[in-house]
């Protein structure tokens, strides 16, 4: 495969489920990020690994919790989720994250995400 | 005052006509800008980046960026059907924390009427 995988593409889970989110880069990247979409809002950044170590959190709750073996694995841990978060979550990676090589990211197809 | 805002639209515009998307940022700091491209369902794509005020070209798209108003633009020359998506500009924050960030817009939807 190429470019940045994630699975599942669609998740459907309860408020009180514990699930995961991945992602795969196969483009030889050191940083890798969560974003989340919500409608009608902008993507918002919710954190960034660069070289396996997390270099942003913006804020997000604790029910979101990340999680970078290596640079071409991110997972997202989600437990006891609020239906408001219910969006796409979105995966991106970059060459590195400082300077402007940081800001050509490329996106995966992201996790469609219902908490019901 | 939001970070980098965009006319939501959408926007029509005819088959082969230009059409010309705005973006205007907040961090006068600012110092990269993308704009992607996102087909409804699917994840943003690059379309491509600018760094320095004035035009670039890439195909039939042209980035157009005027630090001192803090606006950047987009021009997509020859509009096709297939050009009909939303297009999200983004800003690099440029200094303190968290500087290379990409603080995004909520992008401005696009439809090309063939």
């Amino acid at each position: 495969e190429t470019g940045v995988t994630q699975t599942p593409r669609h998740l459907v889970m309860g408020m009180t489920n514990k699930k995961s989110l991945k992602c795969e880069q196969h483009l030889g990247h050191n940083a890798m990020y969560w974003y989340k979409q919500s409608a009608k809002k902008p993507l918002e950044l919710m954190f960034v690994y660069n070289f396996k170590e997390q270099t942003e959190n913006n804020s997000v709750p604790s029910r979101f919790s990340p999680e970078c073996p290596n640079s071409s694995h991110l997972f997202l841990h989600l437990h006891t989720l609020q239906p408001e978060d219910s969006a796409l979550y979105l995966c991106a990676s970059s060459q590195d994250y400082g300077g402007r090589a940081s800001n050509t990211q490329y996106f995966g197809p992201g996790t469609r995400l219902t908490v019901l | 005052q939001k970070e980098v805002e965009q006319n939501s639209g959408p926007l029509s515009v005819p088959e082969g006509a230009i059409a010309s998307l705005n973006c205007t940022y907040s961090d006068r700091g600012s110092q990269s800008f993308f704009w992607y491209r996102q087909y409804s369902g699917k994840s943003p794509e690059l379309i491509m980046f600018i760094y320095s005020n004035g035009d670039k070209e890439d195909g039939r798209f042209t980035a157009q960026l005027n630090k001192a108003s803090q606006y950047v633009s987009l021009l997509i020359r020859d509009s096709q059907p297939s050009d009909s998506a939303t297009y999200l500009c983004a800003v690099n924050k440029g200094s303190g924390a968290g500087s290379y960030q990409l603080t995004f817009g909520k992008g401005t939807k696009l439809s090309v009427i063939p």
